[in-house]
């Protein structure tokens, strides 16, 4: 069972263009995390969110925790083809130990 | 610092056989979690240790799948009697779990292919 949805499942869009991925759950989650994975490897961490309501920015990427801890968004500024690859969002159970992963958002970013 | 590392990277065994996947955690991690990946899904949760003890099984996890931690270590993944449904990745994860967040750094994954 998936708990956490993913949306859009595909992107493909132009180098230079703004993009939003969103990660939403009807559950509670203590803590979420962003992944991102190329063909063949595993997912690399991109960031933890914690606190309802926190924002982290690493460069481009602009990561969201909503307010009630259910859901976030993952906001991609002037988009190259390096970030091309597999967005995953996995939500962390109460106690911290399970982890949930979302459906995943592929996105192809075109030079 | 060397990373999650796993062995093989790349598996092909008939129907039927016994495959063994190993997991070599970050050394100063005490949890080590493995996931099963089907092309065009995220990762689903098969079971995590704690140190030696394994402390969570999905119900994915049936009786043909073991997983061991005898050290608190490197791990192995068994799957007895595999069946073409059990091509995957199959990816292991180590986290620090002392406070959270609990941040799991994953190794390049198996990749499993059952003929």
């Amino acid at each position: 069972t998936q708990l956490l949805e993913q949306s859009p499942q595909f992107l493909s869009i132009q180098e230079g263009e703004n993009l939003t991925v969103y990660c939403n759950s009807s559950s509670v989650f203590s803590s979420l995390q962003w992944y991102r994975q190329e063909p063949g490897e595993g997912p690399v961490l991109l960031v933890t969110v914690v606190t309802g309501g926190e924002v982290k920015k690493l460069k481009r990427l602009t990561f969201q925790f909503g307010d009630a801890r259910k859901d976030s968004s993952l906001h991609i500024t002037a988009a190259q083809p390096g970030d091309t690859g597999l967005y995953l969002c996995a939500g962390a159970g109460s106690t911290g130990n399970q982890f949930y992963f979302g459906t995943g958002t592929s996105l192809t970013v075109i030079p | 610092d060397t990373g999650v590392s796993q062995d093989p990277r790349h598996k092909i065994t008939k129907r039927g056989q016994n495959v063994t996947f190993r997991c070599d955690p970050i050394s100063e991690h005490n949890r080590l979690y493995w996931y099963r990946q089907t092309l065009g899904q995220g990762p689903e949760f098969l079971t995590y240790f704690q140190n030696e003890a394994q402390l969570e099984k999905s119900r994915l996890l049936s009786d043909r799948f073991s997983a061991e931690r005898p050290k608190g270590s490197f791990s192995t993944l068994e799957i007895q009697r595999t069946e073409q449904g059990d091509s995957a990745m199959y990816l292991c994860a180590s986290s620090r779990g002392r406070s959270p967040p609990n941040e799991q750094y994953f190794g390049p994954g198996t990749r499993l292919t059952v003929t």
